[in-house]
């Protein structure tokens, strides 16, 4: 099993819509979790940690599930500029000590018109 | 507060010559990650680094790849007798280390060996 799983996707999704994206990771130590994202060629950007209680950032919601080791992310009303590659990200809980971080695949969005 | 700032940002290098990627990691931040991206795939970790330490370098390949991240100055991820095989973007990333903190990347050194 990957450390950290992601559906590469692509999404395909017309302007506007609601759209979601799962990630599972595989080891229950794991302690820090975020969402990057990438442009074509670019580095990735960071788009928001990932709490407990699950937290809001304008269109952009994040949950965990620790129980089900399972991670979020949805966007509402997206726009053209959304579309990008999503990657889940996981830190600690494997091999490094608590600060390594493991990254997803990743999850390509395309936004149409 | 600069980012992190990586350099060269393209680097050419003819097979069998050593290459040399330099990272400066944000200000206060004492932990450094190497990753490499191959053209339309995702991020490989290679290597995981403190000031003075390789933490984890589970990533990288067995020979020829060697990273540092002294006391002073930039850390250094070092290949040497590059082959085609070689060419990606490697990426670096720095962060405070330490529970629920972000990191932030550098742009990227695009490597082509020719």
């Amino acid at each position: 099993r990957k450390e950290v799983e992601q559906d590469p996707g692509p999404f395909n999704v017309p302007e506007g819509a609601t759209v979601a994206f799962n990630c599972t990771y595989s080891n229950s130590a794991s302690q820090s979790f975020f969402w990057y994202r990438q442009d074509c060629r670019k580095e990735p950007k960071l788009l928001m940690s990932v709490y407990s209680s699950g937290n809001e950032d304008g269109r952009f919601t994040a949950q965990l599930n620790r129980a089900s080791q399972y991670i979020s992310l949805l966007i509402r009303d997206s726009k053209l500029s959304d579309s990008a590659t999503y990657l889940c990200v996981v830190k600690g809980g494997f091999t490094g000590g608590g600060n390594k971080l493991t990254f997803g695949t990743g999850t390509q969005l395309k936004v149409e018109l | 507060n600069a980012g992190v700032m990586q350099n060269p940002r393209h680097l050419v290098r003819r097979r069998g010559q050593e290459a040399r990627l330099r990272c400066s990691p944000m200000k206060g931040h004492s932990h450094v990650y190497w990753y490499r991206q191959l053209p339309e795939e995702g991020l490989k970790f290679m290597v995981y680094l403190q000031k003075e330490n390789i933490i984890d370098e589970s990533g990288m390949p067995k020979e020829r790849f060697s990273a540092e991240f002294p006391k002073e100055g930039p850390s250094i991820l070092r290949i040497q007798q590059v082959v085609r095989g070689d060419s990606a973007a490697y990426f670096c990333a720095s962060s405070q280390g330490q529970g629920q903190t972000e990191a932030f990347f550098g742009q990227g050194t695009r490597l082509t060996v020719v």
